[in-house]
């Protein structure tokens, strides 16, 4: 069983929808992270936190400690946004979950 | 401030050959990382390097790769013999202090195709 599990595997959505993507974990951590990776290119770091709510612009990423559970939100989904989101716990060392990927269609 | 920079982005060998990566992290970061990110999955830690001592290899395949980081800076990964199932996206990460307290920086990754 992984330690980070993230949901949806797959996500294709009409541009300007609300998007949210999910993240569970099974250890205790220091910090959560949510990446994004664009086809054939590097993974950049979106947030790292690790309680609360942090806002960038139309992402918005959420917390829940207790029940070990984040959320990824993408407000007024656009093209662009289309791009593999992975989840990541870090504990001595960085957990990885699978990634999301999201397709935003015109 | 200049981004971690890897080398090559695209390599193609045949199986047996050997291979090298490079990854200069950003400046300053005593923490460095190679993983191994096969099509569809989640990065996969390789080594863990903090300054020039190794924190972490137990996922490292010894008998074929070997990393290094010499003077605690620059690093290098090097495959030799590859196999068919090394193909994937090798990714070089940095961060200022070890996995509990940074933010994870990624280079652009090397890429390696092996027929």
């Amino acid at each position: 069983k992984n330690e980070v599990e993230q949901s949806p595997q797959n996500l294709t959505a009409q541009e300007g929808e609300f998007i949210t993507i999910n993240c569970s974990y099974s250890v205790g951590i220091s910090a959560l992270h949510w990446l994004q990776q664009h086809p054939g290119g590097g993974i950049v770091s979106l947030f790292m936190l690790s309680s609360g709510k942090k806002k960038h612009g139309r992402l918005i990423a959420t917390i829940n400690i207790q029940e070990k559970h984040s959320s990824l939100h993408i407000t007024a989904s656009h093209p662009r946004d289309s791009a593999v989101y992975i989840c990541a716990v870090s504990r001595n060392q960085f957990y990885f979950g699978t990634g999301t990927s999201l397709t935003v269609i015109p | 401030e200049a981004g971690v920079a890897q080398s090559p982005r695209y390599k193609i060998i045949e199986k047996r050959q050997s291979v090298a990566f490079w990854c200069n992290p950003i400046s300053g970061h005593a923490t460095l990382y190679w993983y191994q990110q096969i099509l569809g999955q989640g990065p996969k830690l390789l080594i863990q390097f903090q300054n020039n001592g190794v924190v972490d290899d137990s996922q490292l395949p010894k008998d074929r790769f070997s990393a290094e980081r010499l003077k605690g800076v620059d690093s290098t990964l090097k495959i030799q013999p590859a196999k068919l199932e090394d193909s994937a996206v090798y990714l070089c990460a940095s961060s200022p202090y070890g996995g509990d307290t940074g933010e994870l920086f990624f280079g652009e990754g090397s890429r390696l195709t092996v027929l």
